[in-house]
Order: C-alpha cells, then sequence, then structure tokens
C-alpha cells in the first residue's frame, strides 16, 4: 500500500534552515510529480512546491520563491524540502503529497496520497 | 495567488444534500477543468474526493459529485451522512505550474 512519511519538523527560530523529508513507499516513486502543501494551526490548506517525477522541473508559490526548496531523490524514493530564511508565519503542518497522474507535466488529477504531516514551528 | 472562496460553513441534516461553492477567477477555476475537491477530518489528512472537475477516485461514494459554471466550481454531497461531517477544500490549477486551494468549508451533519 502506498505510504508517504514525513520527517524532519520542529521547532527553529526565526531566520534559521529546516529540512524536511518524506520517504515513498507501494508505488514507483520516479514516475509521479510530488506537492508539499502545509497548513498553519486552525488554517486552510496552502500550496507550497511541486516537483517533476524526474526531478527536472520544480515550481513554488509565490511566498517562498527563493527561500524554499523542492528536491527528490528516486534512488532512495525520498522527497526534500529545504526550508531558509523561515519566518513566524511558515508555521505549519507540512504535508507531501502524490501526484495522480502518471509522467504528469501538470498536475490535473489532483493529490491521492498523503503524508501525516510533519509541524514546524518557527519561533524564539 | 489569492485563495479560491468557500463558504465557512454549510450543513444538513442526515439524508439531505448540501452543495459548497468554490469561486475563484478567469485565471483559475474558470481557465481549466482542473478543479479538486478534498475532504478532511479533523487531525487526519485530505482525501481525494474529486478530480477534474466531476471524476471520482476509485473508493469514492457516488453520493460525492463535482460540477463547474464560469469561475465557480461546486461540491454537492448527496444523501449526507455523519462521516461526511468533515472540512472540504476545493482546488485549482492556476497556470505556470501553480495551484491554489479554496478558503475551506466545514460541513456539519445536523
Amino acid at each position: 500500500q502506498v505510504q508517504l512519511v514525513e520527517s524532519g519538523g520542529g521547532v527553529v527560530q526565526p531566520g534559521r534552515s529546516l529540512r524536511l523529508s518524506c520517504a515513498a513507499s507501494g508505488f514507483t516513486f520516479s514516475s509521479y510529480g510530488m506537492h508539499w502543501v502545509r497548513q498553519a494551526p486552525g488554517k486552510g490548506l496552502e500550496w507550497v512546491a511541486v516537483i517533476s517525477y524526474d526531478g527536472s522541473n520544480k515550481y513554488y508559490a509565490d511566498f517562498v520563491k527563493g527561500r524554499f526548496t523542492i528536491s527528490r531523490d528516486n534512488s532512495k524514493d525520498t522527497l526534500y524540502l529545504q526550508m531558509n530564511s523561515l519566518r513566524a508565519e511558515d508555521t505549519a503542518v507540512y504535508y507531501c503529497a502524490k501526484d495522480s497522474l502518471i509522467f504528469g507535466v501538470v498536475s490535473t488529477r489532483g493529490n491521492d496520497y498523503w503524508g501525516q504531516g510533519t509541524l514546524v514551528t518557527v519561533s524564539s | 495567488q489569492s485563495a479560491l472562496t468557500q463558504p465557512p460553513s454549510a450543513s444538513g441534516s442526515p439524508g439531505q444534500s448540501v452543495t459548497i461553492s468554490c469561486t475563484g477567477t478567469n485565471s483559475d477555476v474558470g481557465g481549466y477543468n482542473y478543479v479538486s475537491w478534498y475532504q478532511q477530518h479533523p487531525g487526519k489528512a485530505p482525501k481525494l474526493m474529486i478530480y477534474e472537475v466531476r471524476k471520482r477516485p476509485s473508493g469514492v461514494p457516488d453520493r460525492f459529485s463535482g460540477s463547474k459554471s464560469g469561475n465557480t466550481a461546486s461540491l454537492t454531497v448527496s444523501g449526507l451522512q455523519a462521516e461526511d461531517e468533515a472540512d472540504y477544500y476545493c482546488s485549482s490549477y492556476a497556470g505556470s505550474n501553480n495551484y491554489v486551494f479554496g478558503t475551506g468549508t466545514k460541513v456539519t451533519v445536523l
């Protein structure tokens, strides 16, 4: 069965960095685009970034451009999110989510599997 | 990219229907037939309920249906059941490989 397990969250001071990981299993990881989506406490979902199945294309929400970097290691079936210059408003549960469309260029079919999320708290 | 607009809450009695709207612009909802809907129970990860406006993933009951008119997409839950009580979010492709979620709607089964 498909499993996505995030890790790496925690408490970090403003301006510092953190790297999240998402270990995938139960499907051919290298065939699907992957997303990061976040949810601030008590708030709605917010799309953060997407990476293509082969890692050649990466796209970001405006509010993280230049600060966050999405990457993947298909040999390890693992997705990453490097977060730099963190701000208090980045405090959220971060989910990794699998794209539904195999070898998709654009994510047209939504995200069919999600991890349980990892909490990032940015506070001094 | 601004969040898509959803009503904060909706409710219905068991067996009734509830419809949730999701309003965007010509640059997202109105420009593409790539609207998805997610159900999220408290403390849980979102679950895909509808994709490409009206298509249901395998395993999603046919009580859930989607539609779109202009810049507004809608999710209808027919034959409401207690387990349908949850938060619902729409999502749309917004061009240039950007995506946007809705503000979320809390559905209460009375």
